[in-house]
């Protein structure tokens, strides 16, 4: 079975600039998650898909930051426009249930200089 | 708040040792605690989990521990080896805005010696 798969691995972007980070969880698994690490420090929660819905974007860091969830299969995350503080590893997880079993992708690393 | 405390941040233990890793909550309500290894290159990997209505579980070689009382909950890695070498996050779910959600540790990056 495969896991959750993240594109791309990395990318290096100008502030100011857009990106768009996407996300193709497990098959089957209705709820889809992001988060956040900057450097060093926690895991940050950043919101929750269940199918297409968003059930919870109490993590979003502000209105630049837009997630999608079109027909309730991949996920994409927009950011624009990009500021340095933006900078950090993007996971994106799914899960059956919800909130339990989360099986995380690679992650994106988000450079914005 | 919503917070989960980690320590150590780092641990260097001699091949065939122990590690412990010990995680507190702050959210009495917290009923779901799993555990997250993190190699390099790759993204966290679930290797257990416990929920509140138990105080023990053991997978093999590694085992967490919860005391609800208390609110910490702990890893357990006997016999270590080098390939257990990785970050490990502690992670407990938390309500918050009428909506559950997993709040994480800092990490604890272990190295393991050969």
């Amino acid at each position: 079975e495969a896991g959750v798969t993240q594109f791309p691995s990395h990318s290096v972007i100008e502030k100011g600039q857009t990106v768009t980070l996407r996300c193709d969880p497990i098959s089957g698994h209705d709820n889809l998650y992001w988060y956040r690490r900057v450097m060093g420090k926690e895991i940050k929660f950043l919101l929750h898909f269940v199918k297409e819905s968003k059930q919870d974007e109490s993590g979003m860091p502000n209105n630049r930051f837009l997630a999608e969830r079109t027909g309730g299969t991949y996920s994409t995350l927009k950011v624009q426009p990009a500021e340095l503080e933006d900078s950090g590893v993007y996971f994106c997880a799914s899960s059956q249930e919800a909130h339990t079993q989360e099986y995380f992708g690679p992650g994106t690393r988000l450079t914005v200089t | 708040g919503e917070n989960v405390e980690q320590h150590p941040s780092t641990l260097s233990v001699q091949e065939g040792d122990s590690a412990v890793i010990k995680c507190t909550y702050s959210d009495s309500a917290s009923n779901y605690f799993p555990w997250y290894k993190q190699e390099l290159g790759k993204g966290p990997q679930l290797i257990i989990d416990i929920r509140s209505n138990v105080g023990e579980k053991k997978d093999q070689r590694i085992a967490v521990t919860l005391n609800k009382t208390a609110k910490h909950f702990s890893l357990h890695i006997t016999e270590t080896q080098p390939e257990d070498s990785a970050v490990y996050f502690c992670a407990a779910s938390i309500m918050n805005t009428g909506f559950q959600k997993l709040v994480f540790g800092t990490g604890t990056r272990l190295l393991v010696s050969p």
